[in-house]
């Protein structure tokens, strides 16, 4: 099946410790997209990238570092620099570089920071 | 940045009741997409309508982009409609590829 596929579901990590959170999509999507969910809120955007080894900050990217060495995989990193990780977030696709597509998710993974 | 405003934040509604949901938006947008978000997390895709009217089964949606809102209809309202309903809005220029999402309508249906 195509989709979009993001692991752990659920991490638990120590303070201070950086977490990679995994996003790999095999629908030939050129851009990918990082969000962040706090309960209650909307979506935030941490990362985008729209071509390979590319890739712009969002509205919350401090704290947070990616790569983009491959069409399909768009990694996310948590650092210790990032003052409140606890969160749910979701790796995206979208066909274009160009906005003007549909946007799917993948189904989120749980970061808990304890 | 572009703001994007949800109403109602809850809705509540018996089993076969109608509703609807409206996004409005700041800017000039290029994307708009409505979202469902199950008890689970996942993200479900509705509509993608940055202008326009379109039709799915008992969800419709019309966005009326010259007046910067965009209305969700639930039509015959079933308990597995209930979650919450985002809005995200996409502008052109330096900001191609990023959505801004609302704060989402939490719809409660009961049987």
């Amino acid at each position: 099946d195509g989709g979009i596929t993001q692991s752990p579901k659920y991490l638990f990590r120590k303070e201070g410790q950086n977490v990679t959170l995994s996003c790999e999509q095999n629908l030939n999507h050129d851009a990918m997209y990082w969000y962040r969910q706090d309960p209650g809120q909307g979506l935030r955007l941490i990362y985008y990238s729209q071509i390979v080894n590319d890739f712009q900050k969002g509205d919350i990217a401090e704290g947070y570092s990616v790569s983009r060495e491959k069409k399909e995989s768009f990694p996310l990193t948590v650092t210790s620099a990032q003052k409140n990780p606890t969160a749910f977030y979701l790796c995206a696709s979208s066909k274009d570089r160009v906005g003007k597509n549909t946007i799917y998710f993948g189904e989120g993974s749980w970061l808990t920071v304890v | 940045g572009i703001q994007v405003e949800q109403s109602p934040p809850d809705l509540i509604l018996q089993e076969g009741a109608n509703s609807t949901l409206r996004c409005n938006f700041s800017d000039s947008v290029n994307n708009l997409q409505w979202f469902h978000q199950n008890p689970w997390g996942q993200l479900i895709n509705l509509f993608y309508i940055p202008s326009g009217t379109k039709q799915n089964g008992r969800l419709s949606a019309t966005t009326v982009a010259t007046e910067r809102y965009s209305l969700l209809y639930i039509s015959s309202s079933q308990t597995t409609d209930s979650g919450v309903y985002f809005c995200a809005v996409g502008a052109g220029g330096t900001s191609y590829g990023k959505l801004t999402f609302g704060q989402g309508t939490i719809l409660t249906v009961h049987p």
